[in-house]
């Protein structure tokens, strides 16, 4: 079964707001990362945080990692036209030897 | 760097015929991995593995054969193609063990139809 699950499914907002997407998981992890995908495209890292970080910026990108409650939040800042894709979040298991995958949150910027 | 390299980009297949897709990746990585995506589904890991001559199954490996003779390629077979095998296939690589761990890399996707 799949480790990650995302909230919402599907969010759209106007250019220059702020984009929040949530991440849930099962078990303990390594690190937890985050992924665009554009459409039709393969996925394309964004960002890691590490189980013992609890927050971290790359850009307009804000993730912040709540072990004890087993969740991760993305957020970009002042969205732009171009952040119009599916994000994934994914989990590094402790002891497995994979990433497990989210079902992904769909974002649609508004111009 | 080409990356992680996919082909065929689109297939169509008939019940039951068998095909090869094929990943290869000039990188250097390790981990290798395959991963089917239908909607709604997000990512599911076929296969995967960690270095030349070792495989290991994932969460939905039923249909699907890998082999991992070099550290380059890392091919996934249909042996006889079903329509719940029309998706979208994506092969991804990683330096496993090697800098922050298993940040993947992906090719653009292998799009898959089977009649």
């Amino acid at each position: 079964s799949q480790q990650g699950e995302e909230d919402p499914q599907a969010l759209s907002i106007q250019e220059g707001e702020n984009a929040t997407m949530n991440c849930s998981y099962k078990t303990s992890i390594n690190n937890l990362q985050w992924y665009r995908q554009n459409s039709g495209r393969g996925l394309v890292h964004l960002i890691l945080i590490r189980s013992n970080e609890r927050e971290k910026h790359s850009g307009r990108l804000r993730v912040t990692l709540d072990t004890s409650k087993k969740s991760s939040s993305l957020l970009i800042t002042a969205s732009r036209a171009a952040d119009t894709a599916s994000y994934f979040c994914a989990t590094d298991e402790r002891g497995a030897q994979k990433l497990v995958f989210g079902q992904g949150t769909r974002l649609t910027i508004n111009p | 760097n080409a990356g992680v390299t996919q082909t065929p980009k689109f297939q169509v297949l008939k019940t039951g015929q068998s095909m090869t897709l094929q990943c290869a990746q000039d990188m250097n990585h390790e981990y290798m991995s395959w991963y089917r995506q239908d909607p709604g589904m997000g990512l599911r890991l076929i296969h995967y593995s960690v270095g030349a001559g070792i495989t290991d199954q994932g969460e939905v490996p039923n249909g699907y054969n890998v082999s991992r003779s070099t550290t380059e390629d890392f091919p996934l077979r249909l042996l006889s193609a079903a329509p719940s095998q029309t998706s979208v296939y994506f092969c991804a690589s990683s330096s496993f063990g090697r800098g922050p761990k298993n940040i993947q890399y992906f090719g653009a996707g292998t799009r898959l139809s089977v009649l």
